[in-house]
């Protein structure tokens, strides 16, 4: 069945240091793709999106990519900040009603 | 613009006991969904709406029951709680179907059965 996940449960990260959190995912016919970002406690809060008719998209301090020949999305955060704690999620859409959501990476800031 | 809004935000109950959670959003949205958030399963779809007096069942629907009377408002009923229904729940919406911008979260009701 169609499945996000991600590489890696637990990303730790220096502060200042860049952040990339990786995610792969099955379905080929998914033309629509979302970060989100959950911190403690709330709901999580779209970050980025990119559509598989690019393969880079630049937002404030963030970059996503997409590489739909290996069906891989990563997300980067430039001089990563305590603020940037929380859990990332991301997240596909294929033309459908419903968005389907990986099961998460929990970034920590070192100081 | 309040976005979406979950009351109430924790609650306790005993198995067998009934409750609805309540979901309102403001944003003339013609999507909401109800997701259920467990340590280590990510977020898991329980039912949605694709519009007034419609609903659907997503991919853990059993147990619970919704509503969709206004557009505005999204019900999640439990019938008869039980320990495996101790969850965060979420509600969210869009007005495209998460096509463009994905969706808008609630806050998040914190729910223990005991």
């Amino acid at each position: 069945g169609e499945s996000v996940g991600l590489h890696l449960p637990t990303l730790s990260v220096q502060e200042g240091d860049n952040s990339i959190i990786n995610c792969a995912y099955s379905n080929s016919a998914s033309d629509y793709f979302i970060w989100y970002k959950q911190e403690s406690g709330k709901g999580p809060q779209f970050i980025i999106d990119i559509r598989s008719n690019m393969d880079k998209r630049q937002g404030q301090r963030v970059t996503v990519l997409l590489n739909k020949t290996v069906k891989h999305l990563s997300l980067q955060i430039a001089a990563t900040q305590p603020g940037d704690s929380a859990v990332y999620f991301c997240a596909e859409n294929n033309r459908d009603d419903k968005i389907i959501f990986g099961k998460g990476t929990r970034l920590h800031i070192l100081p | 613009n309040a976005g979406v809004t979950q009351t109430p935000k924790f609650r306790v109950l005993k198995t067998g006991q009934s409750m609805t959670l309540l979901c309102a959003q403001d944003m003339n949205h013609e999507y909401m969904y109800w997701y259920r958030q467990d340590p280590g399963m990510g977020l898991r779809l329980i039912h949605y709406s694709v519009g007034e007096g419609t609903t659907a069942k997503g991919e853990v629907p059993d147990g619970y029951n919704v509503s969709r009377l206004k557009k505005q408002n999204f019900l999640l009923g439990l019938e008869s709680a039980a320990p495996s229904q101790t969850s965060v729940y979420f509600c969210a919406s869009s007005d495209t179907g998460g096509q463009i911008y994905g969706y808008t979260f609630g806050s998040g009701t914190r729910l223990t059965v005991v």
